[in-house]
């Protein structure tokens, strides 16, 4: 059973903090490490993804950090906004294993005006 | 570039029933996955279509199955419907495997429930 852990389950933050949303895989076989957005209503979407050759990426406000060998990945969100309360899923992936993600359980954020 | 198109949007089906969920992936898209959200088990895979072939599945029992046309449009079917059986549906495409098949597209979804 390939397992993946989220932390924490929620998070409420002020506008403008920097919410970590952290995440733990078991399959070593992993390289793809993507984090998806989902607002109510709407299906996921890709948010911001990173390959394990580095340990950091940052796209805007949002970025991942790397550690392969604890193996776990995390989502920072540089001066929130209301605008980014949303579910967010981590959702690694062996790459010459299809399109199989295996989705963690969701960390729920809110973003207080 | 039109987006992962699910029909229908909502439905309500009673136990015993069988349903048949629609998508239609981004253009180009050969990849079409499958998954279930509840609010108790998150998100699921139930199974992927790469030009016409399942090529994974999830563990989901046999009364969930799947089809891809050659026109890369998905279907699932649930048969013999169950009460658990109540979820939203996603479908997503991709447009393949490997490094260039990375991102999923999701639908909106189908949201399912079962009186």
């Amino acid at each position: 059973q390939q397992q993946v852990k989220q932390s924490p389950q929620s998070l409420i933050v002020q506008k403008g903090g920097i919410p970590i949303i952290n995440c733990a895989y078991e399959n070593t076989a992993f390289d793809y490490f993507p984090w998806y957005q989902q607002f109510p209503g709407k299906g996921p979407a890709l948010l911001i993804a990173i390959r394990p050759d580095v340990s950091e990426k940052k796209e805007g406000r949002f970025t991942i950090s790397f550690n392969k060998s604890a193996k776990q990945f995390s989502l920072h969100i540089m001066d929130s906004q209301p605008g980014d309360s949303a579910t967010y899923f981590c959702a690694p992936r062996q790459d010459n294993y299809g399109q199989n993600f295996v989705f963690g359980p969701g960390t729920r954020l809110s973003v207080l005006p | 570039k039109a987006g992962v198109t699910q029909t229908p949007r909502y439905l309500i089906k009673t136990r015993g029933q069988q349903v048949t969920l629609s998508c239609s992936p981004i253009s180009g898209h050969r990849s079409v996955s499958w998954y279930q959200q509840t609010p108790g088990q998150g998100l699921q895979f139930l199974f992927e279509y790469f030009s016409e072939t399942q090529r994974n599945k999830g563990n989901f029992p046999g009364r969930f199955s799947g089809r891809q046309f050659s026109n890369s449009r998905s279907e699932m079917n649930v048969s013999t419907l169950e009460l658990g059986d109540s979820a939203l549906y996603l479908c997503a495409s991709s447009p393949g495997s490997g490094p260039i098949g990375g991102e999923l597209f999701f639908g909106e979804g189908s949201r399912l429930t079962v009186l």
